[in-house]
């Protein structure tokens, strides 16, 4: 059974900073891994799919790399900003269905 | 081009009454995906329908089921609503099921059971 965690929970930093999230699951039998955003009581927003054959994809400021054979993916946001603060979320496409972490809570200070 | 569409966004229903939420997936998707996002457990996959029909579910009571029309457009059901119904539905919308073509998610339904 597929399990997704995300490390940490909760994260506050000062307005430039470059900072990373983490991502691990447990069955590296993925057709690919998606971050997603979570503003407040809103959908998800796609930031950035790394299909099954790719090690990473930038968007932006945004870069994500994905190691099947650890089972790990990172999210690195470089010069964070005020409106980067959201909840961001990984998630693992298996054979039909998401698999989604738990989300990590990021507050950027200005 | 046309985001996926959930309608109404807000909803608040008694308990025991039965809600019907609406998903328009972009225009050319034609596999429509709901999930069930709560604070104590996160997103739940719900089920996922392609051609109009269901082709997986997850591990919900047969109090949740839904359709899918000939324009890809799908429904969800929940009858007989309890207070831990309350939660944002969201769907997503592919070009064909799974592999690795991603999904794009609307805005969501927030439902709330009182």
């Amino acid at each position: 059974k597929q399990e997704v965690t995300q490390i940490p929970a909760a994260l506050s930093v000062p307005e430039g900073e470059n900072l990373v999230l983490n991502c691990s699951f447990t069955d590296s039998a993925i057709y690919n891994l998606q971050w997603f955003r979570q503003d407040p009581g809103k959908g998800l927003t796609s930031l950035l799919l790394i299909q099954s054959s790719q090690r990473e994809q930038t968007s932006g400021r945004l870069n994500a790399s994905l190691d099947k054979s650890s089972g790990r993916s990172t999210l690195y946001i470089a010069a964070s900003q005020p409106g980067d603060s959201a909840t961001y979320l990984c998630a693992a496409l298996g054979t039909y269905k998401y698999i989604f972490g738990t989300g990590t809570r990021l507050k950027v200070l200005a | 081009k046309a985001g996926v569409t959930q309608t109404p966004r807000y909803l608040i229903k008694t308990r025991g009454q039965q809600v019907t939420l609406s998903c328009s997936p972009i225009s050319g998707h034609r596999s429509v995906s709901w999930y069930q996002q709560t604070p104590g457990q996160g997103l739940q996959f719900l089920f996922e329908y392609f051609s109009e029909t269901q082709r997986n579910k997850g591990n919900f009571p047969g109090r949740f089921s839904g359709r899918q029309f000939s324009n890809s457009r799908s429904e969800m059901n929940v009858s007989t609503l309890e207070l831990g119904d309350s939660a944002l539905y969201l769907c997503a919308s592919s070009l064909l099921p799974g592999l690795n073509y991603g999904y794009t998610f609307g805005s969501g339904t927030r439902l709330t059971v009182v």
